[in-house]
């Protein structure tokens, strides 16, 4: 079965402890991209990937890394999490330039 | 700047028709997506265009057109499991981030019995 797959679903921790949440797609998909959403702002994109070892940056990338060594993972890095960091992030893949993003199941992220 | 605009909320009876409306201003137009998201469940991909004029898929129907930059998603016979929020998103990145999507906000749809 396509999908993508992020783990953890939910996490509960406390300022400056670093975490990092997983993302990895069965699709063979080149381009990969991670989002945050809040109410009343929407999906905002965090970090993308083009391919393997290129990344760059989203609109709202300040507190987080990402890194791409292989096609199908895509992690999301938190060195020092924040409360303001608490949200629901999605990891997403597709083929650049067409087709739709195919959207993991989200975590949940409360920073204490 | 890019900016999307839809309806923050919109209320409909089971059976029924309903329209969305969507507006975009984007420095590049790559397509144009519409995606349903239940609440704390991820994005579901329901239709796109990148050409002017009607899809239609089943129950949901989505129009474009790219001159006026708007877009409209028509969902049919209304069912009670219709209740969710739609996204409309703009794939607009450009050439260096070809597969980004900007987003609405959404809008919340209630389908009452």
């Amino acid at each position: 079965e396509a999908q993508v797959t992020q783990n953890p679903r939910y996490l509960i921790t406390v300022t400056g402890k670093k975490l990092t949440v997983t993302c990895s797609q069965n699709m063979n998909h080149e381009y990969m991209s991670w989002y945050r959403q809040d109410p009343g702002l929407g999906l905002r994109q965090i970090y993308y990937s083009m391919n393997v070892e290129v990344t760059d940056k989203g609109d709202v990338p300040e507190g987080y890394k990402v890194s791409r060594k292989e096609k199908r993972n895509f992690p999301l890095i938190l060195e020092s999490p924040s409360p303001n960091q608490t949200s629901l992030y999605f990891c997403a893949s597709s083929n650049p330039g067409f087709g739709p993003q195919h959207f993991g199941d989200g975590t949940r992220l409360s920073i204490l | 700047g890019q900016n999307i605009d839809q309806p923050t909320e919109m209320t409909a009876t089971e059976g029924a028709i309903v329209q969305i409306n969507c507006t975009y201003q984007t420095s590049g137009f790559n397509g144009l997506f519409w995606y349903q998201q239940h609440a704390g469940e991820a994005p579901t991909f329901l239709s796109y265009n990148v050409l002017d004029g009607l899809e239609e898929k089943g129950r949901f129907s989505s129009f474009l057109s790219r001159s006026k930059g708007y877009s409209y998603l028509l969902l049919k016979e209304l069912q009670m499991k219709d209740s969710a929020s739609y996204l409309c998103a703009v794939r607009g990145g450009g050439s260096s981030n070809t597969g980004k999507l900007i987003f609405g906000q959404g809008t919340t749809l209630q389908v009452k019995p």
